[in-house]
């Protein structure tokens, strides 16, 4: 078992719908959880983190976390063809930095 | 520029051959991560540093790599005898120990194609 799966997608959703990207960790350590965003040929860029259980917003983000299940979301709102991209999710167990990331959900948004 | 900087960013090499990959972090950060991404997968840890001293290397990283961070500042990635199965991109990243735990900042990458 991988320790953080992702379906690798594509997903695909119209411009303006709502996208949903989902994640499991098999660590129940895991402290905190990333979202990613990577453009086809560029670096990882941080989107969102989350603590805590329940839902963060940031913009036309949200994240979600169960720990009970062990399980990480993200949903885009309102979603742009820029937003276009492999979206990483990552979990941290400890205060190192060390990230575990998932293989990435490919998001295709058509206009 | 003050992001983080990886030099080269494409290196084709033969088997066999030894390569040197550099990474200039964020100047006020202390700590370094090394990770490799291979097409289709999310980026792997490597190792990381706080300041000079490696902290962390990854159990899958074989006695053919070695990174360095002299006296904190950059840091270099080298792969001796390099096997075609050592071809992906490989990312540095920095972060200040204050900041939040996971928030890295990548380099553009050093891409690296073994023939």
């Amino acid at each position: 078992q991988k320790e953080v799966e992702q379906n690798s997608g594509p997903l695909s959703v119209p411009e303006g719908a709502i996208a949903s990207l989902n994640c499991t960790y098999s660590d129940r350590g895991s402290q905190s959880f990333f979202w990613y965003r990577q453009y086809s040929g560029k670096s990882p860029e941080l989107i969102m983190f989350i603590y805590s259980n329940g839902d963060k917003e940031d913009g036309r983000f949200t994240a979600q976390l169960n720990k009970a299940s062990q399980y990480v979301s993200l949903l885009i709102r309102d979603s742009q063809p820029s937003d276009s991209a492999t979206y990483l999710c990552a979990v941290n167990n400890g205060n190192t930095g060390k990230l575990i990331f998932g293989q990435g959900t490919t998001l295709q948004v058509k206009p | 520029d003050t992001g983080v900087s990886q030099d080269p960013r494409h290196k084709i090499t033969k088997r066999g051959q030894n390569v040197t990959f550099r990474c200039d972090p964020i100047s006020e950060h202390n700590r370094l991560y090394w990770y490799r991404q291979t097409l289709g997968q999310g980026p792997e840890f490597l190792t990381y540093f706080q300041n000079e001293a490696q902290l962390e290397k990854s159990r899958l990283l074989s006695d053919r790599f070695s990174a360095e961070r002299p006296k904190g500042s950059f840091s270099t990635l080298e792969i001796q005898r390099t096997e075609q199965g050592d071809s992906a991109m490989y990312l540095c990243a920095s972060i200040n120990r204050g900041l939040t735990p996971g928030e890295l900042f990548f380099g553009e990458g050093s891409r690296l194609t073994v023939l």
